[in-house]
Order: structure tokens, then sequence, then C-alpha cells
């Protein structure tokens, strides 16, 4: 079975700060590997996906992921925060089961950002 | 193109009685998903769709049935709500092509007392 591990549930840094956000994963396959973000109220957004290729990903609003096979590993960057970072992240892990491919989620990480 | 909708956005029931949550998709998606998400627990599956006429169950199927009559409407069905199934619950829907990115609406928020 799969799973993700997303280390820290809350993360706080100062507006300009770098941002770390740690996601593990087990797989036994190659992965396709994901990075969500929720804002308040609202759904899950696509940041960014791994999918084979460049190990290193860029998203959206300046966030990147470097995906690392040696450490099993997708952590989420940027290299300064902004106040409308400040959301609830997900890393997520394709499924095994070619039938569905549905989405295997980390428990979530809530990002806030100081002033 | 409104993407992937879902009503209603909000809903409290009382223990025992029944509800349909609708999703929408206009994208012309193969594939569609239910997921509920709790907190500290990420999104975990329901039932899934992987086209018209087709359902099976998730991670978490308990309490739930589902129906696909047409390609771009998927339902959840509560027939006899518990407290245990308060949460947010999220549709998604995706290509049937080796694109692997699902589109998610912007959740039904449920109560039940």
């Amino acid at each position: 079975a799969q799973s993700v591990t997303q280390l820290g549930s809350h993360v706080s840094v100062s507006e300009g700060a770098l941002v770390l956000l740690r996601c593990n994963y087990s797989s036994s396959v190659p992965p396709y590997l994901f990075w969500y973000v929720q804002y308040p109220n609202q759904g899950l957004q696509l940041l960014l996906k791994y999918t084979s290729a460049a190990t290193l990903v860029k998203g959206i609003n300046g966030f990147e992921a470097e995906f690392k096979k040696s450490e099993t590993s997708f952590h989420l960057t940027k290299p300064s925060a902004h106040m409308r970072d400040a959301a609830e992240y997900f890393c997520a892990v394709s499924s095994l089961d070619t039938g569905r491919r549905a989405l295997t989620f980390g428990s979530g990480t809530r990002l806030q950002v100081q002033p | 193109n409104a993407g992937v909708t879902q009503t209603p956005k909000f809903r409290v029931l009382k223990t025992g009685q029944s509800m349909t949550l609708l999703c929408a998709q206009d994208m012309n998606h193969e594939y569609m998903y239910w997921y509920r998400q709790d907190p500290g627990m990420g999104l975990r599956l329901i039932h899934y769709s992987v086209g018209e006429g087709t359902t099976a169950k998730g991670e978490v199927p308990d309490g739930y049935n589902v129906s696909r009559l047409k390609k771009q409407n998927f339902l959840l069905g509560l027939e006899s709500a518990a407290p245990s199934q308060t949460s947010v619950y999220f549709c998604a829907s995706r290509t049937g092509t080796s694109e692997e990115t699902q589109y998610f609406g912007p959740g039904t928020r449920l109560l039940v007392l």
C-alpha cells in the first residue's frame, strides 16, 4: 500500500523567509507525486506534480519541489514567503491501482506567514 | 467552463436523515471521485467511477452510495446520516488518459447532529 507522511502539521515563517514543507512517500513503484494547496473554505488547487520527467519541478506561485528517490521525498519549497501563501498544503501520491488512479493524501501542513 | 461544481455548499442533517450530494463536471472527464476531508487526516477516498454507469468502493465507503448515470454527474448518497459523517466532501475528476491531475470542486460542508 502507498502512504504519504507530511512532517509538521503547522509551519510558521516570517514574510520573506524560506518556506520548506516536508513530504515523504512510500511506494514500491515509481510514483506520481503532487502538491495541492487549499485556501480557507475553498477546494484543492494543484501547485505542481512530478510524473517521472525532471526531478526538480516548478509550480505556480513560485513554489518548486524536488523528487529524491533515494530519500523517498518530495519536499516543497519557496525562497520567499508572502502573506498570500498562508494556506493548507497537501502532498499526495497517485494510486498503484492503474484502474482507479486515485490519490493518497498526507495529513496536510498548515502554513502561517507572519508579517 | 465551470470545471467541477458541487451542490449544496453546506447542509445540516439530523441523525437518520438522508441526502444526496451532487457533483457535476463540464470537462468531459472519464474518472470521478468522492473524498471526505477530516481534520488531521487529509482526504480519504469514499467511492470512485471510471466511466458512465460504473462505480467502485474506495477506502471508506461504509454508509455511502453513489451513482454515475450521466458522464458529467456523480452523486453521493447518505442513506441514514450519522454524526461520524460530519465532514467536508470533495468531488474530483480527471481524464482517462495518462494525465494524472485531478481537478477538485469547492466542497460541501456537512454537519450531522
